[in-house]
């Protein structure tokens, strides 16, 4: 079965400033995609950014770009100009082919962003 | 939010006693999720349904049921609920936007088992 690792239960940055989350995974398929979620306090899961695993191109959306090393199967977040609403916790998750319907998260990590 | 609607918000139930959330969706969707989230463990799939009358079991399904008679509606069933089923409890449909698949989550719903 898939795991999704997540080594950091707990993180803290600067406003203004930068920040990577680190997520690992593992899995014997070669095709299938990467997420990140956010879940601010009010328990939204906010969908960050997705990775396709045979783009070989890293996903970017704005301030939020990934770190996509399929031979190593690692998937990082980076946050750039942190800002205090990206205080949050944060999943990493990992889906097969979309015929297997079945998203696998990580154990997330905590997000705060210091003023 | 993709037109998903859970309800109750919040619950609170005692041991033995049977438990029905409802995931409702706008869209038309036909793939819906039940998952779960616990502390140290992210999210985990319960139940999943690809079509009407059409469920499939997930990772942590033990204890709970669903059903799906309308396209619209999924429900999540405990029949006996105990101390390890106080969780928060999301439901998600899948979209796929130009063949992206991805998750869309309702708002959670918040049971205490006591």
């Amino acid at each position: 079965a898939q795991t999704v690792t997540q080594s950091q239960p707990e993180m803290s940055v600067q406003e203004a400033e930068t920040v990577t989350l680190s997520c690992t995974y593992d899995t014997s398929e070669n095709n299938y995609y990467l997420f990140w979620y956010k879940q601010p306090p009010s328990r939204q899961m906010i969908l960050v950014i997705r990775q396709e695993a045979y783009k070989q191109q890293n996903a970017t959306e704005n301030r939020f770009s990934v770190n996509f090393q399929k031979a190593a199967k690692s998937f990082s977040l980076k946050i750039s100009d942190s800002q205090l609403g990206d205080t949050a916790m944060y999943f990493c998750a990992f889906m097969e082919n979309p015929n297997n319907n079945d998203m696998r998260f990580g154990a997330g990590t905590r997000l705060t962003v210091k003023p | 939010d993709a037109g998903i609607t859970q309800s109750p918000r919040h619950k609170v139930t005692e041991t033995g006693t049977p438990v029905t959330l409802r995931c409702h969706q706008t869209e038309n969707h036909r793939y819906m999720y039940w998952y779960r989230q616990d502390p140290g463990h992210g999210l985990r799939l319960i139940h999943y349904s690809y079509g009407v009358k059409d469920t499939d079991k997930g990772e942590v399904s033990d204890g709970y049921s669903v059903s799906r008679s309308k396209t619209e509606d999924f429900l999540l069933t405990l029949e006996s609920a105990t101390s390890s089923q106080t969780s928060v409890y999301f439901c998600a449909i899948s979209e796929s936007d130009r063949g992206k698949e991805k998750l869309f989550f309702g708002s959670g719903t918040q049971l205490s088992v006591l």
